[in-house]
């Protein structure tokens, strides 16, 4: 069965300390990872992709990495900041795309 | 690039009454569109896929007569709400897939809020 597993579910640190998320899936045969972010009341908003060759992608503050062997993938936040407080949904698309799982999401709360 | 809109941004309806959303990729075309469910503190629930020119595909659980789903161009697709309750409030989100180089890319709209009274 085609599954997305994300933990935490929550998390709650202070601004400016690193995080990690992490997104485990058992989606086969495997075509991209994708990493979201959603703000309440607002759509998700991708944040990175990356497909089977790849190990690890940048975008800005968050770090992707990917091991398509063990099926897990992190999301690496740095130098936390109150912006970043959203949820981070993993998202796996089958080859052919024909579907997309959901990961049900980790909920980041950044404190002053 | 690759910016799909939703409209209305927020409904508040009376209970019994039918709720038009509109999904629109902006500029690209859109073979495929999503639409989605999200109560409060919930990940998003895939309520059926929409194929311009063809029937929908629903997901198991969603009734297809009271969500109807219309895909009649490459850029936009329809979420009726009909006789809608105050358990049909919730948060829509449409999603739209590219063509040709962005089909492996899914871009999601800002979402809708329904609220029945």
């Amino acid at each position: 069965k085609n599954q997305v597993e994300q933990s935490p579910q929550s998390l709650i640190i202070l601004e400016g300390k690193n995080c990690t998320l992490q997104c485990n899936y058992t989606v086969s045969p495997f075509s991209n990872l994708r990493w979201y972010k959603q703000d309440t009341g607002r759509g998700p908003v991708s944040l990175t992709i990356m497909t089977f060759s790849e190990n690890t992608k940048s975008n800005g503050r968050y770090t992707a990495t990917l091991d398509a062997d063990t099926k897990q993938s992190s999301l690496h936040i740095t130098a936390s900041q109150l912006s970043d407080s959203a949820s981070y949904i993993c998202v796996v698309s089958e080859y052919n795309f024909n579907k997309f799982y959901f990961g049900s999401g980790t909920k980041l709360n950044v404190k002053p | 690039g690759a910016v799909v809109s939703q409209h209305p941004s927020w409904v508040i309806c009376k209970s019994g009454t039918s709720v038009k959303i509109e999904c629109r990729s902006l500029d690209f075309q859109a073979t495929t569109m999503f639409w989605y469910r999200q109560f409060p503190k919930q990940s998003l629930m895939l309520m059926a896929t929409s194929n311009e020119g063809s029937k929908a595909t629903y997901e198991q659980g969603v009734e297809k007569d009271k969500f109807l789903i219309n895909h009649a161009s490459l850029t936009l697709s329809t979420l009726t709400v009909t006789s809608a309750h105050p358990e049909d409030s919730s948060f829509y989100i449409c999603s739209a897939r590219g063509t040709g180089g962005l089909i492996n890319e899914q871009f999601f709209g800002p979402g809708t809020r329904l609220t029945v009274l």
